[in-house]
């Protein structure tokens, strides 16, 4: 069936260095991805999006880039800081569904 | 933003048990709203989408008359998990569409369900 996949289960980051989480989709057709963020205990929050019409987006700290050819995303996380620390999901809108489907995670560890 | 308000946070029933998980949109009206479920270290999965004033839909392998949704107003849908055992135990997260925005969700804060 349908998936979004990520790479990387755990990444590591030093406090201040930039963080690169990817993650891979299966379905070429998806027209619009997510990245959300996921603290212990707590529901997802949205951190950025994208549609497939663009290659880039730029928010507060954070970029998601798409490479459709690979199908491919990436969640790019400037300066990350100790508040960082969490699980990232990517999600994807498959087509013709009015649904949200999530992705395997990330769990991003910050060291001091 | 939009509010997504989920309760109760955490329930710990009995098996055989039902609860019931309610999820409001304090602040928008939401014609859809969908439920996941998560289990540790695990990603969401969804169970089913709820559409106000109509039959919910279950992803597949989720058992409709186990999990009860009902969806009777635009800022109120809620869960019911009927005759609970031990393996329903997860964390159930509901999230809410804004009318005409299916894809731009909003999620309510989780409800850890324990069946002993």
């Amino acid at each position: 069936g349908e998936s979004v996949g990520l790479h990387l289960p755990t990444l590591s980051v030093q406090e201040g260095d930039n963080s690169i989480i990817n993650c891979a989709y299966s379905n070429s057709a998806s027209d619009y991805f997510i990245w959300y963020k996921q603290e212990s205990g707590k529901g997802p929050q949205f951190i950025i999006d994208i549609r497939s019409n663009m290659d880039k987006r730029q928010g507060q700290r954070v970029t998601v880039l798409l490479n459709k050819t690979v199908k491919h995303l990436s969640l790019q996380i400037a300066a990350t800081q100790p508040g960082d620390s969490a699980v990232y999901f990517c999600a994807e809108n498959p087509p013709r569904a009015s649904k949200i489907i999530f992705g395997s995670g990330t769990r991003l560890s910050i060291r001091p | 933003g939009a509010v997504v308000s989920q309760h109760p946070s955490r329930v710990i029933c009995k098996s055989g048990t039902s609860v019931k998980i309610e999820c409001r949109s304090l602040d928008f009206q939401a014609t859809t709203m969908f439920w996941y479920r998560q289990f540790p270290k695990q990603s969401l999965m969804l169970m089913a989408t709820s559409n106000e004033g109509s039959k919910a839909t279950y992803e597949q392998g989720v058992e409709k008359d186990k999990f009860l949704i009902n969806h009777a107003s635009l800022t109120l849908s809620t869960l019911t998990v009927t005759s609970a055992h031990p393996e329903d135990s997860s964390f159930y997260i509901c999230s809410a569409a804004q009318l005409g925005r299916n894809e731009k969700l909003f999620f309510g804060s989780g409800t850890q369900l324990s069946v002993l």
